[in-house]
């Protein structure tokens, strides 16, 4: 079945970097496009970064923008989003999530069927 | 960015009776809508997509309508694994938001 599974989170300083990590398996990893999707501790949540399976087409929310890098390496099924410069505001649980693809045709446009775990970043000094 | 309202925040029911879910788009956003559960410690899990369509697995007393910028989830009956927060999701456009959820608790 289809699995994501995120990790790199951590307690970071503000300004400085980390580096997430997810890895796919149980579905064609390169064809799919994903998302890097963020929740504050109690809050709701929100939709930070796409990237198409060629890495060809990519998104950011504002927030992130600047700051944030997402990536891929489709021969080791992994997702990557690089932060820089993190803030406290950034403190959140890290969810990589897939979008779905119908027919072969894979769209940014489209829901998330299925979500990984979460990575636990904190930023705190 | 398209703002995502969902109503009641919270929504006390007693197991076996029917909830109703709200979630307002602040411009349409066709039947591009999802609707997921989360519960406490666990990451989102997909319930509706296109507004109506249950994924996978979901029981059928989990029913989703609308379109444009008014959507309604309803649990017909609900059971005690169904006590958690419920977020709407638009997929729209390229930015897609949520809203901020309703907590379905024991009454």
């Amino acid at each position: 079945q289809v699995q994501l599974v995120e990790s790199g989170g951590g307690l970071v300083k503000p300004g400085g970097s980390l580096r997430l990590s997810c890895v796919g398996s149980g579905f064609t990893f390169k064809n799919y496009f994903l998302s890097w999707i963020r929740q504050a501790p109690g809050k709701g949540l929100e939709w930070i970064s796409f990237l198409s399976g060629s890495s060809s087409y990519t998104h950011s929310a504002d927030s992130v923008k600047g700051r944030f890098t997402i990536s891929r390496d489709n021969a080791k099924n992994s997702l990557y989003l690089q932060m820089n410069n993190l803030r406290a505001e950034d403190t959140a649980i890290y969810y990589c999530a897939r979008v779905f693809c119908s027919g072969g045709v894979c769209r940014m446009q489209n829901y998330f069927d299925s979500w990984g775990h979460g990575t636990l970043v904190t930023v705190s000094s | 960015e398209i703002v995502m309202t969902q109503s009641p925040a919270t929504l006390s029911v007693s197991p076996g009776e029917r909830a109703t879910l709200s979630c307002r788009a602040s411009q349409g956003v066709g039947s591009n809508l999802a609707w997921f559960l989360q519960k406490p410690g666990q990451s989102p899990r997909l319930l509706i997509y296109g507004a109506s369509t249950r994924a996978p697995g979901i029981p059928a007393r989990f029913s989703g309508s609308g379109s444009g910028t008014e959507f309604t989830l309803t649990i017909s009956s609900l059971q005690s694994e169904d006590f958690a927060v419920y977020y709407c999701q638009h997929y729209n456009d390229w930015s897609p938001t949520f809203g901020g959820g309703t907590k379905v608790e024991i009454k």
